[in-house]
This record gives structure tokens, C-alpha cells and sequence, in this order.
């Protein structure tokens, strides 16, 4: 079985500020880990992916997320926030052959 | 470039009748996927295929849905009778899978169908 968890409905954050958007994720086997960004009445867009390698992906738009085996997590983040990164993020996790299976969401709002 | 695209992108109808999805997936991609999004359940997997043959429709109710790919560049999904609480925007995503070990990679998303039964 395969799950990822997003804890935060949503994460409020100043322009200019870093943000951290957070992901934890269960399965069986090695995880390849995705981030997808969606803005208002449009489909999901990709930002991001571990599959192996190094810990540390750089992704689209000066995104990067972390991944942390010990921890299980893989936290999206950005050093510094625009209003325009202002949008929904889904974490999703898969392992083998398996289809994406999503999270919750975040909704991130950056406020000027 | 490259797009998923899908049509209609809004469908008023009423509960009873027939609703069909169509959604065209980027040229050469081997992999389609049907989403459903609502606000209490989130981002839901109904159905994919890989190379137009269904992998999983578990997700799908059986008894009103069907999902088919025709041909590569067709994806269709119908409801039939179509219910309020079907009421959701349905997206189409497609991707390319290569090789016999290798995961799923980055799915690419249409715009989205909002289905709306009354």
C-alpha cells in the first residue's frame, strides 16, 4: 500500500519569506516522489520529482523539496515566496509500477 | 506545445441522463489517467490505461461509469445515469511509461471537465 499525507490545509506566508510546504508518505518499497501545483480553474501542473540521487531537487518556478528517507518526508520549498506562487500543492508518492497516489492538498497564500 | 486537452469543459445536465467525457492526451504518450476532484474527497483515481488497455478501474463505479480508449489519441468517460453527487470536475492526465521496471513519471493534466448534475 502506498499513502502520503499533507498536514497543513493551508500555509500563510509573507512575500519575501521562505516557505516550506509539508509531505510525509508510506510504501512498501523505494518512493519516487512528485509535487504538482494547481491554480485556480486550471489542471494540476508539475513542479518536481524524486525518483533517486540526490536528496535535494530543483524543480520549476525556484521550487525544491528535500527528501529525507529517515523521516519519510519530502517537504516543498521555496527561499523566498511571491503572491504568485499563491495556489494549491499536491504531494504525490508511487513505488514499482503503481499509478501517483495524491494528497490532500495545501493551500498556499502569500500575502504581499 | 505539447497539450492534454479535453472537452466540454463545463456540462449542466440533469440527474438521469448520459454524460461523456472526451479527452485527447499528448502525441506519443503511452499512459492515460481519469481524476475526479471535489472538495470533500479531494483528488480521486477513477481509471487508467496503458497503451489503451485498462490497468485499474477500481476506483470507478462500476454500475454507472465506463472509461474506454478507442483509439491512442481518445480517452472517454461516461456516466450513465449521471447522479448529483456525481457532480465534480473530472480531469485527464497522460504520461509516458518506458520500460518494464520504470514507475510512472510526471503526468501531464488536461484543463478539467466541471460536471455539474442537477
Amino acid at each position: 500500500a502506498q499513502s502520503v499525507a499533507q498536514p497543513e490545509d493551508q500555509v500563510n506566508v509573507a512575500e519575501g519569506n521562505p516557505l516550506t510546504v509539508k509531505c510525509t508518505y508510506s510504501v512498501s518499497g523505494n518512493p519516487y516522489l512528485f509535487w504538482y501545483v494547481q491554480y485556480p480553474n486550471r489542471g494540476l501542473q508539475f513542479l518536481l520529482k524524486y525518483i533517486t540521487g540526490d536528496n535535494l531537487v530543483k524543480g520549476s518556478y525556484g521550487f525544491e523539496a528535500e527528501f529525507n528517507k529517515s523521516q519519510t518526508s519530502f517537504h516543498l520549498k521555496k527561499p523566498s515566496a511571491l503572491v504568485s506562487d499563491s495556489a494549491l500543492y499536491f504531494c504525490a508518492v508511487s513505488w514499482g509500477r503503481r499509478a501517483l497516489t495524491f494528497g490532500s492538498g495545501t493551500r498556499l497564500q502569500v500575502q504581499p | 506545445d505539447a497539450r492534454v486537452t479535453q472537452t466540454p469543459r463545463d456540462k449542466v445536465t440533469e440527474m438521469g441522463q448520459e454524460v461523456t467525457m472526451r479527452c485527447q492526451p499528448i502525441l506519443g504518450h503511452n499512459t492515460v489517467f481519469w481524476y475526479r476532484q471535489t472538495m470533500m474527497q479531494g483528488l480521486e483515481l477513477l481509471a487508467y490505461f496503458r497503451n489503451r488497455a485498462p490497468l485499474d478501474d477500481s476506483g470507478m463505479p462500476k454500475d454507472r461509469f465506463s472509461a474506454e480508449m478507442p483509439d491512442a489519441t481518445l480517452a472517454t468517460l461516461k456516466i450513465q445515469p449521471s447522479e448529483p453527487r456525481d457532480s465534480a470536475v473530472y480531469f485527464c492526465a497522460s504520461g509516458l511509461v518506458l520500460g518494464s521496471t520504470s514507475s510512472y513519471n510526471e503526468q501531464f493534466f488536461g484543463p478539467g471537465t466541471r460536471l455539474t448534475v442537477l
